[in-house]
């Protein structure tokens, strides 16, 4: 079965500092997607980043990298220089050969000014 | 259209009455997911079609649920004898055969009272 779990509910952080999202995950497929989405309030998911499996360096795009840890199953997603426009639900989702997206349930991130 | 979108963005309905949502994903997408997100949870998978065929129709939680794509375009989620558990907000997503992005619309609030 794929799984994904998200132990953080919710996380307050200082504008401009960083902050990591922590994700862990099952899955018996040797290849396989890993994905951080971002949900605002207007309720429309938004791709931040993607892993795939078999690529052992770790992905970044611009403020936002991962730490995957393969072994581990550990999945965790950084935000470096928060900005208020952060603050949202990140969910953290898997996806096997089957092309079933698998949800955690969530982290809701605050950005204080 | 530029995005996916969906239909009615809210919907209030009695109980034991029958609902049906809308989904109109990107041009050229051939895959379309449907999940469901109750309030402070990640989504949960429903159904995912690949053209006209539901390819995996695991998640539909019992068979007051079902979703067609008749002619590989559009899709609609049908749900009969409503119950208050109903409530949520139904999310559809799109995506490009293989293609490990899958683009969301902002969802049906289906409130059931």
């Amino acid at each position: 079965a794929q799984t994904v779990t998200q132990s953080q509910p919710e996380m307050s952080v200082q504008e401009a500092e960083t902050v990591t999202l922590s994700c862990t995950y099952d899955t018996s497929e040797s290849n396989y997607y890993l994905f951080w989405y971002k949900q605002p309030p207007s309720r429309q998911m938004i791709l931040v980043i993607r892993q795939e499996a078999y690529k052992q360096q770790n992905a970044t795009e611009n403020r936002f990298s991962v730490n995957f840890q393969k072994a581990a199953k550990s999945f965790s997603l950084k935000i470096s220089d928060s900005q208020l426009g952060d603050t949202a639900m990140y969910f953290c989702a898997s996806m096997n050969r089957d092309d079933k997206i698998i949800f955690g349930k969530g982290t809701r991130l605050h950005i204080l000014p | 259209g530029a995005g996916v979108s969906q239909t009615p963005s809210n919907k209030v309905t009695e109980k034991g009455k029958y609902v049906e949502l809308r989904c109109d994903p990107i041009s050229g997408h051939t895959a379309l997911y449907w999940y469901r997100q109750s309030l402070g949870q990640g989504p949960e998978f429903l159904i995912y079609f690949q053209g006209t065929g539901a390819a995996d129709d695991s998640g539909l939680p019992n068979d007051r649920f079902f979703a067609v794509r008749p002619e590989g375009s559009v899709s609609t989620l049908k749900i009969q004898r409503t119950e208050r558990g109903d409530s949520a907000v139904y999310l559809c997503a799109s995506s490009f055969p293989g293609a490990t992005e899958a683009f969301f619309g902002q969802g049906t609030r289906l409130t059931v009272v």
